[in-house]
């Protein structure tokens, strides 16, 4: 049974540029959300999305947009990209309102 | 404003003893509470939850404790290992909120041999 996948596992990306993340959810979960850790820190929650629509958002500027698949696989896009965006991008899945959510082993971006 | 709070950032404890780790919240709309364990370079592996309907929730050599009035939570980790060095995590989620997870900061946890 697959766990949650992410990919790219490392991404080099330039001030300015625009950058995009995919997550593949753990089987049988139908809702993935996506969290950006920051060295040093917990997690902090960005978007869920749950039946292709995003039903939650954090505290997170419009440049963050994602968007999620028939297949439940979502991506996160982040445009005009700068320095303080450098961080580890965790993808997490759960089913429907279920409480509990799994982590992938997320993507560093580091933006210079 | 940190609703979740981890007031140690890091813990050493020998071999076989027992591991406390703290967490406390500020938000009384949080009714589901979580411990993720994190090695580097890897996600967040989840350990043991509890909902606000209970006091104690056991899972082998992990036990978590919630005391709602203190707005309060630990885990406690009986018997150490090695293999339990790792950051710890305790998140906490709302009804209503998509059950979005609110972390703390971390503690990093060593066991010494």
């Amino acid at each position: 049974d697959a766990g949650v996948t992410q990919s790219p596992t490392h991404l080099i990306k330039t001030r300015g540029q625009q950058v995009t993340l995919r997550c593949s959810p753990k089987s049988g979960h139908d809702t993935v959300s996506w969290y950006q850790q920051a060295l040093g820190q917990g997690p902090q929650f960005i978007f869920q999305y749950y039946e292709e629509e995003e039903r939650q958002r954090g505290n997170f500027p419009d440049r963050f947009s994602g968007h999620q698949f028939p297949n439940y696989s979502s991506e996160l896009n982040v445009n005009a990209l700068w320095l303080g965006d450098s961080a580890l991008y965790l993808c997490a899945s759960s089913r429907g309102n279920t409480d509990t959510q799994y982590f992938g082993p997320g993507t560093r971006l580091t933006v210079l | 404003d940190q609703q979740v709070k981890q007031n140690s950032p890091s813990l050493s404890v020998q071999e076989g003893r027992i591991s406390i780790l703290n967490c406390d919240y500020t938000n009384s709309m949080f009714d589901y509470f979580l411990w993720y364990k994190k090695y580097p370079a890897e996600g967040p592996t989840f350990l043991i939850s509890i909902s606000s309907i209970k006091d104690k929730n056991e899972d082998g050599r992990f036990t978590v404790f919630l005391n709602k009035s203190a707005k309060h939570l630990s885990l406690h980790i009986v018997p150490s290992q090695p293999g339990d060095s790792a950051v710890y995590f305790c998140a906490a989620s709302a009804r209503g909120s998509a059950r979005q997870l609110t972390f703390g900061s971390g503690t990093q946890l060593t066991v010494l041999p």
